[in-house]
């Protein structure tokens, strides 16, 4: 079974506060992606990672692709109220481009003012 | 644009009784999910169809789950009889595939089951 281990399952921290959530298989992806649920929505995809290595930010967030592209980061800087949701990390193994993803079991962070 | 569109929001059922939750994906879109999400075991995949056909029906959890996609702009989750361990939140979402972000999937607002 095709598994993506996130860490940690939960976190509540400051407004200010930085904060690491990581993303583990024992796979290689061909891309991996991260997804951002808000309660009662569903999720929303905030960036992909293709590259082993690749590092990539969105404002306060960035997500770093492992070299052997089987795991993942992301880390926020001065977190704030609005960062406060599910975020999911998802893989795609790529080989005969199934469409299909592989999510982890998420990381829900709440964001205290 | 629309995104995905589920129906209905919510679902308050009593067991035994038959639910059907709907799903029209993103036009242009080949590929369709649909996914249960619960606090226990977080989202899961039940089934996914591209171009109408079912690919993987793996995650279906027994036969009183049933999925259809009589064409592009259409699918049908069904569950007959339906249980109280059925609670959760039923996504469905939707994908391209060689879009912007290759497989990059689009959840529609989900539909909120309870059953008593």
């Amino acid at each position: 079974t095709q598994l993506l281990e996130q860490s940690p399952q939960f976190l509540s921290i400051q407004e200010g506060e930085n904060l690491t959530v990581y993303c583990n298989s024992s796979s290689v992806f061909s891309s991996l992606q991260w997804y951002r649920q808000e309660p009662g929505e569903g999720p929303v995809l905030l960036v992909t990672v293709v590259t082993g290595g690749e590092v990539k930010k969105l404002k306060r967030l960035t997500f770093q692709f492992g070299d052997a592209r089987k795991d993942s980061s992301l880390h926020i800087t001065a977190a704030q109220p609005g960062d406060t949701g599910l975020y999911l990390c998802a893989g795609d193994h790529g080989s005969g481009n199934t469409g299909k993803l592989i999510f982890g079991q998420g990381t829900t962070l709440q964001v205290k003012p | 644009d629309a995104g995905v569109i589920q129906s209905p929001r919510h679902e308050v059922t009593e067991m035994g009784q038959e639910v059907t939750l709907r799903c029209k994906p993103i036009s242009g879109h080949d590929y369709l999910f649909w996914y249960r999400q619960t606090m226990m075991r977080g989202l899961e995949l039940l089934i996914y169809f591209n171009n109408n056909v079912p690919i993987d029906d793996s995650g279906m959890p027994e036969d009183r789950f049933s999925a259809k996609m009589p064409n592009a702009s259409f699918s049908t989750l069904k569950i007959q009889p339906s249980e109280p361990r059925d609670s959760a939140v039923y996504f469905c979402a939707s994908s391209r595939r060689g879009g912007p972000v290759n497989n990059e999937q689009f959840f529609g607002p989900g539909t909120r089951l309870t059953v008593l």
